[in-house]
């Protein structure tokens, strides 16, 4: 079974610091990775996603992914935080079936 | 292309009716899946679905809860009789066979009073 986990519930960081948030995963065979991030009372966005190829995967807003395939991680970061950056972000996994794993969210919340 | 649209957006209903959730996936999209978010637990598979067959039902609770996706039409997520521990947000997504391109809808959130 897939599985991903988001240990941190929230993460605090000042305005134009760098940020992460942490996701690890356990997939059987090659996985597919994503970061989504929802607004409150939105639906969900795709930021990024990571299938094959650079363990570096730059997406959306700024942001970016680091494949790491020894350590089953899949972190988001951004150089410098944005005030608008603070919402719910999901890390989620995609192993042998169509079926897309997520994780319970972080909630970034970035002080001006 | 109008990406994926769900309705209604919110939804209330008192306990022991109906509640039928609608979800038309992005033109191309032949796959529909299901998920349901409460307060604090994150975003749980309910059921994945194709047309006129259901692939994964295994999130599904086994009462009072069906999912279908017909030849024609939107897909429905359908819970009857609702309770109040039925009150989440449920959003809907699609994709083409390939593992690319899932994509969500806003959501419904359901309000069961």
């Amino acid at each position: 079974a897939q599985s991903v986990a988001q240990p941190e519930d929230q993460v605090n960081v000042a305005e134009g610091n760098p940020l992460t948030v942490k996701c690890t995963y356990s997939v059987s065979g090659n996985p597919y990775l994503f970061w989504y991030v929802q607004y409150p009372n939105r639906g969900l966005q795709f930021l990024l996603k990571y299938i094959t190829g650079d363990n570096l995967v730059k997406g959306s807003y700024g942001f970016e992914a680091e494949f790491n395939k020894s350590q089953t991680s899949f972190h988001l970061k951004k150089p410098s935080a944005l005030v608008s950056d603070s919402a719910l972000y999901f890390c989620a996994v995609f192993g042998g079936y169509q079926k897309v794993t997520f994780g319970i969210g972080t909630k970034l919340q970035v002080i001006p | 292309n109008a990406g994926v649209m769900q309705n209604p957006r919110h939804l209330v209903r008192r306990r022991g009716q109906e509640a039928r959730l609608r979800c038309s996936p992005m033109k191309g999209h032949s796959h529909v899946y299901w998920y349901r978010q409460l307060p604090e637990e994150g975003l749980k598979f309910m059921v994945y679905l194709q047309k006129e067959n259901i692939i994964d039902e295994s999130g599904m609770p086994k009462e009072r809860f069906s999912a279908e996706f017909p030849k024609e039409g939107p897909s429905i997520l359908r819970i009857q009789q609702v309770v109040r521990g039925d009150s989440a947000a449920y959003f809907c997504a699609s994709s083409p066979p390939t593992r690319d391109g899932y994509t969500f809808g806003s959501g419904t959130r359901l309000t069961v009073v």
